[in-house]
């Protein structure tokens, strides 16, 4: 089935340090990937998404690419502040999953002065 | 614009007891969605309504859970009776096409 799967934390990263989360995901067909944030006592936040392979989807300094040739959507961010201290979330969904999401287990990023 | 609304926030009640949630997604969004977000993981689809009519419950335990959108727009969810492991975070999302909009959760504690 549909799967997701997220590089493990938890991060801890310098301000202005660049940052790298890991997804990648199994499905059938061509879903759409999304990245939500959630801060701490939220709920989720959709951070950014991408639609077809080769898109970029990208907000607030944060982008992630769709590569389809190695099923991965990785998040990237050049100078995280303290304020980007958050769990980051890797999310898929599309017509072959009936519009479900599929999330990954989750990175909690913190970002220390 | 709103978004999903939820209530409560928190809610602590004793294993056996009975506790509902309360989602008003975000209007005209045909979609609804209630999520369990355990600690430390990823949030699960509890189960799917489109309209008033449930798309998926497959990963619902219906033997204590149930869920209803009475005439389309809000919903509640039921645990009864709850147990120690259902400690989680609800979380309620909706949509109008495939991008979902979630609520803040509603904390529940079984004690």
């Amino acid at each position: 089935g549909d799967s997701v799967t997220q590089m493990e934390g938890p991060v801890t990263l310098s301000e202005e340090a660049f940052l790298t989360i890991n997804c990648t995901y199994t499905a059938t067909g061509y879903p759409s990937l999304f990245w939500y944030v959630q801060y701490p006592g939220e709920g989720l936040q959709l951070l950014l998404k991408a639609t077809k392979a080769d898109d970029k989807g990208s907000n607030k300094g944060f982008e992630a690419t769709y590569r389809k040739e190695t099923t991965s959507f990785h998040l990237e961010k050049g100078s995280v502040q303290v304020s980007d201290s958050a769990v980051y979330f890797c999310a898929l969904s599309g017509m072959n999953t009936g519009n479900q999401f599929y999330f990954g287990t989750g990175t909690s990023l913190t970002v220390i002065p | 614009e709103a978004g999903v609304a939820q209530s409560p926030r928190y809610k602590i009640i004793e294993k056996r007891q009975s506790v509902a949630f309360w989602c008003n997604p975000i209007s005209g969004h045909a979609t609804l969605y209630w999520y369990q977000q355990i600690l430390g993981q990823g949030p699960k689809l509890l189960i799917q309504f489109q309209n008033n009519g449930v798309v998926d419950d497959s990963q619902l335990p219906k033997d204590r859970f149930s869920a209803e959108r009475l005439k389309g727009v809000d919903s509640t969810l039921k645990i009864q009776p709850a147990k120690l492991e259902d400690s989680a975070v609800y979380l309620c999302a909706s949509t109008l096409s495939y991008e979902q909009y979630f609520g803040p959760g509603t904390r529940l504690t079984v004690t």
